[in-house]
């Protein structure tokens, strides 16, 4: 296992464009969780999943945002009609249920919407 | 509402030197504070963490130092190294096991030779 895999790495998008994002989480944790970190920010919570059910939203994720985790295996970030606000790093992490091991997180996928 | 407050911004210590980074909480239902370390182009990696019942924790040249009362804790690195010129970030979760994590805004640390 290399981790919580990130695709792609980097996404350069035009405003008003759909975009995909797509996480592969450690095979055996069954958390997941999508965060947005700004330059010289630290990241923020946007939405987390146990195996597939989503249970907690931020209010950061509008209805432009979805996120969806099939299977409770990997997940995808979906962002509609893209803003240039929306330019930021989307960072994946997993872990276990209860664990007090920490979030493993992935690389990110640094966003820039132009 | 920014729940985690941390300082400095950034930091420049000497090789050898202690670098010492604060940060404080207003949520009183946190119950598990860790320190993230995240290296440019890669994504936070857990460091250390403590619980509040437990006054200070040490792991290597890394200690962490926190005050109940005053809702605050602090990150210590010892001896510091150019490798461990990262940018640091505080958390904090709140009970029922690691769900959302509030994140401080970080600190820039740069250890010079």
């Amino acid at each position: 296992d290399t981790g919580v895999s990130q695709d792609p790495r980097h996404k350069i998008t035009k405003r008003g464009q759909n975009v995909t994002f797509r996480c592969d989480p450690i095979s055996e944790h069954n958390r997941l969780y999508w965060y947005r970190q700004t330059l010289g920010q630290g990241p923020e919570f946007l939405t987390y999943f146990q195996n597939e059910a989503q249970l907690e939203k931020s209010r950061l994720l509008s209805d432009r945002f979805s996120a969806e985790r099939p299977k409770g295996s990997f997940s995808t970030l979906e962002i509609q009609r893209t803003e240039q606000g929306d330019s930021a790093m989307y960072l994946c992490a997993s872990s276990y249920t209860g664990g007090q091991a920490g979030y493993t997180f992935g690389s990110g996928t640094r966003l820039t919407v132009v | 509402q920014q729940q985690v407050k941390q300082s400095p911004q950034s930091l420049i210590v000497q090789k050898g030197g202690i670098s010492i980074i604060n940060c404080a909480y207003e949520n009183t239902a946190f119950d598990y504070f860790p320190w993230y370390q995240q290296f440019p182009g890669k994504g936070p990696a857990l460091l250390i963490a403590i619980r509040p019942d437990v006054s200070e924790k040490k792991e290597g040249r890394f200690t962490i130092s926190f005050n109940k009362s005053a809702k605050q804790f602090s990150l210590h690195i010892m001896d510091s190294q150019p490798g461990d010129s990262a940018t640091y970030f505080c958390a904090a979760t709140p009970p029922g096991g690691y769900q959302k994590v509030t994140f401080g805004t970080g600190t820039k640390l740069q250890v010079i030779p």
